[in-house]
Order: structure tokens, then C-alpha cells, then sequence
């Protein structure tokens, strides 16, 4: 049992260059999320879907796309990636939202945009 | 708008002290406050979570307080240990989605 596999790990991108993250839960989860951590900013949701077919932008949605095409799987992607863009990418699912419904999350993938 | 704000961004603590983090919050509407624990490269995890109707929730060495009309909430790690090192993050919930507070980082000196 995995539970949240992020893909890549680390990756490097020049600027204006595009890139898909992939994120795979195996817990049957209804509902994912995409966050960005900088220092000093804490979690920023960037999207999130609430079951397959579904998207909804969060905090900091501009310059990201995301599908979520399979339950299991939620893409997010850089169309034209900026130097602003350097973060470490989380994704997190869970059954549903609020009481009792934890976000299990993955180990990050570390992105810089030169 | 910061909905979640946490305190103090950084904090250290001798082996076996108590370390404190607070959090404040302005939606009345979360339902949910959960607590995150993250260690260095990893995703954070929940630790321990509290819901409004109650005061107090303790989980071994962690203790959720909550005060509802101050609209405020803090985590207590009693006899802190080096392996409780790690960043911490308080949250709150309502609907769809968590707010997150933008984390303490914690370092117990041995």
C-alpha cells in the first residue's frame, strides 16, 4: 500500500518550458488537493477536485492546470513554467472533507525554474 | 487574508520542556482543526486534530487546547524529545478544503 506517489521527485525546468506532475493515490480517495510550500508561506492550495471529473481553483491557482481524469490520479501542469514557479509541489487526498477526513500526503517534488 | 495565523514561526526548547504553538483563526464557519507534523523532506502528517465543540484533546505527549470564543487553538507537547524536531502546522476546516497556518518550526536541543 503506497498511499500518495508523486512523480517526478526533483526536476529542473528552464523558463517558458512546460511539465506535468503527476500525483497517484491507491486509497480510493474522493477528494485531492495540490499545494505549493515556500519558506515562510506555509501550505497554498493551488487546486483541488472533490471526485473524478472535477476541479476547483484554490489560493494560488494562476499560471496551473489540472485534471483529474482517473479517482486515482490528479495531474498539475506548468504550461509555461516562471522562476516564481520554484517550489516544492504536495499533493494530499482524502475520503472527503472536514470533520474525521485527514489529507494524506506525498513526499513532494522538488521544482526549480531557471 | 491570512484565515489561519500561526505563532511563533520558529521555536526551541530544551529536552523535556513543554513547547507551545498557537493559532488564531477568523471563519466561524471551520468545523475542523487539525494539526500537521512534517519532518525534513517529507509531506506533513497529521498529528492530532480537535473539533470546536470541544475544550481539550490530548493524544499521549500532544494536547490540543481550544477556546472558541477567542477563536484560537494551541498545541501543547509535553516532556518534548528530539525526535519531535519537525516543522508544525495548524489548520482549519470547512467544506472542500483545509487552511494551513504557516508553520513553526520546532528544535528540541538534547
Amino acid at each position: 500500500n503506497a498511499g500518495v506517489t508523486q512523480t517526478p521527485k526533483f526536476r529542473v525546468l528552464k523558463t517558458g518550458q512546460s511539465m506535468t506532475l503527476l500525483c497517484a493515490q491507491d486509497m480510493n480517495h474522493e477528494y485531492m488537493y495540490w499545494y505549493r510550500q515556500d519558506p515562510g508561506m506555509g501550505l497554498r492550495l493551488i487546486h483541488y477536485s472533490v471526485g473524478e471529473g472535477t476541479t476547483a481553483k484554490g489560493e494560488v491557482p494562476d499560471g496551473y492546470n489540472v485534471s483529474r481524469l482517473k479517482k486515482q490520479n490528479f495531474l498539475l501542469g506548468l504550461e509555461s513554467a516562471a522562476p516564481s514557479q520554484t517550489s516544492v509541489y504536495f499533493c494530499a487526498s482524502s475520503y472527503g472533507a472536514g470533520v474525521n477526513q485527514p489529507q494524506h500526503f506525498g513526499d513532494g517534488t522538488r521544482l526549480s525554474i531557471l | 487574508q491570512q484565515q489561519v495565523k500561526q505563532s511563533p514561526q520558529s521555536l526551541i526548547v530544551q529536552k523535556g520542556g513543554i513547547s507551545i504553538i498557537n493559532c488564531a483563526y477568523e471563519n466561524t464557519a471551520f468545523d475542523y482543526f487539525p494539526w500537521y507534523q512534517q519532518f525534513p523532506g517529507k509531506g506533513p502528517a497529521l498529528l492530532i486534530a480537535i473539533r470546536p465543540d470541544v475544550s481539550e484533546k490530548k493524544e499521549g505527549r500532544f494536547t490540543i487546547s481550544f477556546n472558541k470564543s477567542a477563536k484560537q487553538f494551541s498545541l501543547h507537547i509535553m516532556d518534548s524529545q528530539p525526535g519531535d524536531s519537525a516543522t508544525y502546522f495548524c489548520a482549519a476546516s470547512d467544506n472542500d478544503k483545509i487552511i494551513f497556518g504557516k508553520g513553526t518550526r520546532l528544535h528540541i536541543l538534547p
